[in-house]
């Protein structure tokens, strides 16, 4: 069964506003970990942000923020005035701490193109 | 700042040839990890290693092997490449710290293409 789903190919948003890529997760650990890394042209992944699954708050860094439901198993990445240079794929990816050793699990990505 | 760097960002090959990937990373991490990457499936782990000299598979390890000798170096080993070993390669590093709050950091990756 596929841990990480994005259900988003790919997108288009207009530079300035806000989009939200969507990630829901399966797992049966009561403790696990989200992540949401950016890949550039360039081909590099960059981390952009993590939330626990104990985490009472949804995680912000700057313009990233997560969308996290744990009820409904999904941990969207909302990106708030979206700048062309955030034009790239996005991955959701999740650890397992019981289960997965130190093993990172990917959804395919989503390819988010900001537009002038 | 971590820096995980990898020794080609292109390579050509033939098939049947034996294929090297070298990662290097600079921040003492004990973890390392081998990445394959297609359109439409994500990441896909191939093997990491938690100490030199240890190596556990990942999801696709067959065709492939790893050495890891030194704790900065992680080398992915193609013994005899096949075309369908065409892809993006991977490699990261993190912390041991055993939690889900551990961060992978990534290299740039190397693009392998085989004939």
């Amino acid at each position: 069964a596929q841990k990480i789903t994005q259900t988003q190919p790919g997108m288009f948003v207009q530079e300035k506003e806000a989009v939200t890529l969507d990630c829901t997760y399966d797992t049966s650990d009561p403790s696990y970990g989200l992540f949401w890394y950016k890949q550039p042209s360039s081909g590099e992944m960059i981390f952009l942000i993590y939330q626990g699954s104990y985490d009472q708050q949804n995680a912000t860094e700057g313009r990233y923020s997560l969308n996290f439901q744990k009820a409904r198993k999904s941990a969207n990445l909302v990106i708030s005035a979206s700048q062309l240079g955030d034009s790239a794929m996005y991955f959701c990816a999740m650890r397992e701490d019981l289960s997965n050793d130190y093993k990172l699990s990917f959804g395919a990505g989503t390819t988010v193109t900001v537009r002038a | 700042d971590v820096k995980v760097t990898q020794s080609s960002r292109y390579l050509v090959k033939r098939t049947g040839e034996k294929v090297f990937l070298e990662c290097v990373q600079d921040m003492d991490h004990e973890n390392m990890f081998w990445y394959r990457q297609d359109p439409g499936l994500g990441l896909r782990l191939i093997y990491f290693s938690y100490d030199v000299k240890m190596k556990e598979k990942g999801d696709i390890p067959e065709g492939y092997s790893v050495s890891r000798e030194k704790k900065e170096r992680f080398s992915l080993i193609l013994e005899s490449a096949s075309t369908n070993q065409t892809s993006m390669y991977l490699c990261a590093s993190s912390i041991l710290a055993g939690t889900s709050t551990d961060t992978q950091y990534f290299g740039p990756g190397t693009r392998l293409t085989v004939l």
